[in-house]
């Protein structure tokens, strides 16, 4: 039973326009939603978080955008980098501190 | 200055051993948790401690058995290793952002 859904296991962009890469979750009761970028042969690291109460949050040229109603978050890269061609993870967890992880997206950002 | 480490980070062992991985962290936190990758790439959490209580478990076989002598170290034991316990085992620590280790790429012959 997966709580938190990555529809699209890869994506390619072109070096410094937008990726959006976008997540969907199933369960109301999640607060707290997080994004994690992963590069091979290394663990997730954290790269932005955006809580239930608000619907946008900014750190340089990441935003993660949350829609309740739909359950759906995303998140945009503006401008893309080479450097961003990661596995990208998104979370959620619940009140009880459990997290849900969805199970990636490969972002290549094309030089 | 490695926030979050683990050792081994690879695991080759035969059906049956018992093996460990161990995991610690010098960021201060009080939660640390276990998450397992598996072929399709999905992340499960399988434990995780606070304050060396253990706060959630998931539906994990008990031939897993995490272990945390003190707050920066939290252990997983394996007991009895079959073939589909090959994955890709992920400490972390942290509340609320998350901080991983490098991982243990563990392959049961």
């Amino acid at each position: 039973d997966q709580q938190v859904k990555q529809n699209s296991p890869s994506l390619s962009v072109q070096e410094g326009r937008i990726s959006i890469l976008n997540c969907d979750y199933t369960n109301s009761m999640f607060d707290y939603f997080l994004w994690y970028k992963k590069y091979p042969a290394e663990g997730p690291t954290f790269l932005i978080s955006i809580s239930s109460i608000k619907d946008k949050n900014e750190d340089g040229r990441f935003t993660v955008f949350l829609n309740k109603s739909a359950k759906h978050l995303s998140l945009h890269i503006v401008p893309s980098q080479p450097g961003d061609s990661a596995v990208y993870f998104c979370a959620a967890s619940d009140v009880g501190n459990q997290f849900y992880f969805g199970t990636g997206t490969s972002l290549t950002v094309i030089p | 200055d490695t926030a979050v480490s683990q050792t081994p980070k690879y695991l080759v062992t035969q059906m049956g051993n018992d093996k460990s991985i161990k995991c610690e962290q010098n960021l201060g936190h009080d939660t640390m948790y276990w998450y397992k990758q598996d072929s399709k790439k999905f992340l499960k959490i399988m434990f995780s401690y606070n304050n060396k209580e253990l706060i959630i478990n998931e539906t994990v076989p008990n031939r897993f058995s995490p272990k945390s002598p003190d707050k920066a170290h939290l252990n997983l034991h394996i007991n009895s290793l079959e073939l589909g316990d090959s994955a890709v085992y992920f400490c972390a620590s942290g509340r609320y952002e998350q901080y991983f280790g490098p991982g243990t790429r563990l392959t049961v012959t």
